[in-house]
């Protein structure tokens, strides 16, 4: 059974640097891999995925996303943090094989930018 | 904003009762989920509608129900609620069932079972 882990429940950090947040897959196969934003009282805002090629996606609001199969990680990374990126995100996996399953879900991961 | 929209925004019912969540897919895609997401949790797939048939289903009893009508709209059913019921429940509609497609998120219906 496919399966996804975000392990920090909450990443901090400060305006204009770096950010990353972590995702970690398992799947029987080739995965298909989804990052969501979600902001308070707010549905999911799909940003990128990864289907197949090149390892680095780029996705919306200048996100982008490094796929890395030997790892099975799908980590969400931005260049320079803004204030207003500051929401959860989801990190998920569908398997092409397994027609019926949707999406498997993270737990997700808080991320605070801080002005 | 998505063009998929859900109604009520917010509802609360008592245990034992029954409840109908509504869904409007984004124009063109036919295929409709519904997720539950419990308070600090990850959305957990409850079921998807394809073409108004049912063609995959999360882990969830079957007092948990669907239907998806000819214009792609949906309904989620839910018999004898229990307090664990409580969550906010996503509407997602995409282009077509499986494949790589991304699926797009209504804002949600908050549930309160007291």
């Amino acid at each position: 059974a496919q399966s996804v882990a975000q392990p920090e429940d909450q990443v901090n950090v400060a305006e204009g640097n770096p950010l990353t947040v972590k995702c970690t897959y398992s799947v029987s196969g080739n995965p298909y891999l989804f990052w969501y934003v979600q902001y308070p009282n707010r549905g999911l805002q799909f940003l990128l995925k990864y289907i197949t090629g090149d390892n680095l996606v780029k996705g919306s609001y200048g996100f982008e996303a490094e796929f890395n199969k030997s790892q099975t990680s799908f980590h969400l990374k931005k260049p320079s943090a803004l204030v207003s990126d500051s929401a959860l995100y989801f990190c998920a996996v569908r398997d092409p094989d397994n027609y019926g399953q949707n999406f498997v879900f993270g737990p997700g991961t808080r991320l605070s930018v801080l002005p | 904003e998505t063009g998929v929209t859900q109604s009520p925004t917010h509802l609360i019912k008592t245990r034992g009762q029954q409840v109908t969540l509504r869904c409007s897919s984004q124009s063109g895609h036919n295929t409709v989920s519904w997720y539950q997401q419990a308070l600090g949790q990850g959305p957990q797939f409850i079921f998807q509608y394809y073409r108004e048939e049912e063609n995959g289903r999360g882990n969830f009893p079957p007092r948990f129900s669907g239907l998806q009508f000819p214009n792609y709209s949906s309904e989620l059913n839910v018999n004898a609620l229990e307090l664990d019921d409580s969550a906010l429940y996503l509407c997602a509609s995409s282009l077509v069932a499986g494949g790589y497609y991304e699926q797009y998120f209504g804002p949600g219906t908050r549930l309160t079972v007291t």
